[in-house]
């Protein structure tokens, strides 16, 4: 079966900490994986793609196909930050999006 | 605002009742998403079209779901007879086709209260 596992509903850490919000999969194939994240009162909105191997806003994740992980790291956290962030993933075969549960990231002072 | 748009904003309804949605895309973006979404989890994917062609379609969309997108331009979801697990936010979600899963822009979504 296709999924997307965040395992934390809720990670709290203060300004300057390092973040790490995890991201397993299941899919057989070569998926590509994204994160979206959702500030408070705004859209969902694409953060990172991996095929782009870019960091947004500071954020980097790293496709690890070894253990089917895709996990979204920042060195040091903002309040900014806080958000909803959903990890993503679209099977070979079609261009829809599978979604994780998502993760609530709380940046505090 | 250029974004993607969506109407209403919320709707409740009585169950049974049947309810309309509408999504505006980004103007010149020829793929239009639908996806679900209910409280505590992430969204689910429900059916998306390239321009005016239904492309896919969840296999969880009950024949109640209905979705069009006559012109290649707007889209409307319809939900008959509905249920009270019906009850969700439904996202909208546009793209320019281009490389596979280009950038997804989303709507604000339409809150549906079923009662």
């Amino acid at each position: 079966a296709q999924r997307v596992t965040q395992p934390e509903k809720l990670l709290s850490v203060f300004k300057g900490a390092p973040v790490e919000l995890k991201c397993n999969y299941s899919y057989s194939g070569s998926p590509e994986l994204f994160w979206y994240v959702q500030y408070s009162r705004q859209r969902l909105q694409l953060l990172l793609r991996h095929i782009s191997r870019e960091s947004i806003k500071g954020f980097t994740a790293d496709l690890n196909k070894g253990e089917t992980s895709f996990h979204l790291k920042k060195p040091f956290a903002q309040e900014e930050d806080s958000a909803m962030y959903y990890c993503a993933l679209s099977p070979t075969e079609t261009d829809k999006l599978i979604f994780g549960t998502g993760t609530r990231l709380q940046v505090f002072p | 605002d250029t974004g993607v748009s969506q109407d209403p904003r919320h709707k409740i309804t009585k169950r049974g009742q049947n309810v309309t949605f509408r999504c505006d895309p980004i103007s010149e973006h020829n793929r239009l998403y639908w996806y679900r979404q209910t409280l505590g989890q992430g969204p689910e994917f429900l059916t998306y079209f390239q321009n005016e062609a239904q492309l896919e379609k969840s296999r969880l969309l009950s024949d109640r779901f209905s979705a069009e997108r006559p012109k290649g331009s707007f889209s409307t979801l319809e939900i008959q007879r509905t249920e009270q697990g019906d009850s969700a936010m439904y996202l909208c979600a546009s793209s320019l086709q281009g490389r596979r899963n280009e950038k997804l822009f989303f709507g604000s979504g339409t809150q549906l209260s079923v009662l």
